[in-house]
């Protein structure tokens, strides 16, 4: 079993629509949860971290986290062609810097 | 804003070359990374390092070697190129060693090809 796993896509939606992307993780001490973006042929960037259960909104975008369910989720709000690129979860296990753990990514892809 | 520069955008190298990757970050991070990536396998960690002269093996770190001996800088070195070394080569860096929401902060990523 994978860490860290995600849909690879690809995921498309009509601009304007919400995107949703989900994560799931295998071990249960997991700490902290992250989500990056990358375009094509560039270096991810972050997008958002949570560590604790529930809600944490940033402009348009939004990660859930569910630690008994093992899932945390990134919703993008009013989707916008921009938003196309790989979004990659990634979760530390226990708590130090050097414990990251990616997912593959998912492919979105936003249809103007 | 945090800056992570890694030398070189593109490289290409002949198989049994010894090649180097440089790094440098400017905030005084004390946490550097070497990941490389490939189509389907996602983010793989190489090396890590969390203090000056301090390296520790990641996932994958055969055919690696790595150096720092300055806090800003992380050198990934390839001792004899092969092939199956092709990939996209990440640098990061991150600021807390102990700390478990300090997120990584990537290099633009050298696409090192080994013919």
């Amino acid at each position: 079993q994978k860490e860290v796993e995600q849909n690879s896509g690809p995921l498309s939606v009509p601009e304007g629509a919400i995107a949703s992307l989900n994560c799931t993780y295998s071990d249960q001490g997991s700490q902290s949860f992250f989500w990056y973006r990358q375009y094509s042929g560039k270096s991810p960037e972050l997008i958002m971290f949570i560590y604790s259960n529930g809600d944490k909104e940033d402009g348009r975008f939004t990660a859930q986290l569910n630690k008994a369910s093992q899932y945390v989720s990134l919703l993008i709000r009013d989707s916008q062609p921009s938003d196309s690129a790989t979004y990659l979860c990634a979760v530390n296990k226990w708590g130090g810097a050097n414990n990251l753990f990616f997912g593959t990514g998912t492919r979105l892809t936003v249809i103007p | 804003d945090v800056k992570v520069t890694q030398s070189s955008r593109y490289l290409v190298k002949r198989t049994g070359e010894k090649v180097f990757l440089e790094c440098v970050q400017d905030m005084d991070h004390e946490n550097m990374f070497w990941y490389r990536q490939d189509p389907g396998l996602g983010l793989r960690l190489i090396y890590f390092s969390y203090d000056v002269k301090m390296k520790e093996k990641g996932d994958i770190p055969e055919g690696y070697s790595v150096s720092r001996e300055k806090k800003e800088r992380f050198s990934l070195i390839l001792e004899s190129a092969s092939t199956n070394q092709t990939s996209m080569y990440l640098c990061a860096s991150s600021g807390q060693k102990s700390s478990y929401n300090s997120p990584l902060h990537f290099g633009n990523g050298t696409r090192l090809t080994v013919t």
